[in-house]
């Protein structure tokens, strides 16, 4: 079975600046690997996803995340954030050989003006 | 672009009753789940189901939830006799051939009393 580890359940950037959020994930096998974003009363939106192939992966609104097998880690950053930013932010992971989504607990994002 | 919806966006129900939410999921997609989300946790998995039938289900879809694809274009979820822990976001999703990428709807808010 898989699991997800999101550091941080509330994370406080200023406008501007970078933000980084953490996700670790365990699994002994191959992953595929998601970061979705939830805005208040709204559903779950895809932000990106590693698939295989480059371990940089860009997505919507600025956001880009680095898959890391060595670390078993799959960290979401955006250079600079705005305030539209702010969020509710899910690191999801998949294995290759079911269908089924695990999910992190999530990271709560405030971008302060 | 296509999207996943539901109906309704909100249902209050008494306990011991049976609540039906409702999925459209986007026309091409062969790959249907079901996920529910307790206030303040996690994202969790409940079923998916391809070519008429459930693939994977977690065990917390006991004998109190069905699924259904009643027609061409929704899928549905029942629960039969709701407790007052069923009450959460349930989301539904699909994906596509390749069952990869997930398309969340916006969510059913389920209150049970």
């Amino acid at each position: 079975a898989q699991s997800v580890t999101q550091l941080g359940s509330h994370v406080s950037v200023s406008e501007g600046a970078l933000v980084l959020l953490r996700c670790n994930y365990s699994s002994s096998v191959s992953v595929y690997l998601f970061w979705y974003v939830q805005y208040p009363n709204q559903g779950l939106q895809l932000l990106l996803k590693y698939l295989s192939g480059s371990t940089l992966v860009k997505g919507i609104n600025g956001f880009e995340a680095e898959f890391n097998k060595s670390q078993t880690s799959f960290h979401l950053r955006k250079p600079s954030v705005h305030i539209s930013d702010t969020a509710e932010y899910f690191c999801a992971v998949r294995s290759n050989t079911g269908n089924q989504f695990y999910f992190g607990t999530g990271t709560s994002l405030t971008v302060i003006p | 672009e296509p999207e996943v919806t539901q109906t309704p966006s909100h249902q209050v129900t008494q306990m011991g009753q049976e609540v039906i939410l409702r999925c459209v999921p986007i026309s091409n997609h062969l790959y249907f789940y079901w996920y529910r989300q307790i206030l303040g946790q996690k994202v969790e998995f409940l079923v998916s189901f391809y070519n008429n039938e459930i693939s994977e289900k977690s065990e917390i879809f006991d004998d109190q939830f069905s699924v259904e694809r009643p027609d061409g274009s929704n899928f549905t979820l029942k629960i039969r006799s709701t407790k007052l822990e069923d009450s959460a976001m349930y989301f539904c999703a699909s994906s596509d051939q390749l069952g990869e990428t997930q398309y969340f709807g916006p969510g059913t808010r389920l209150l049970v009393l």
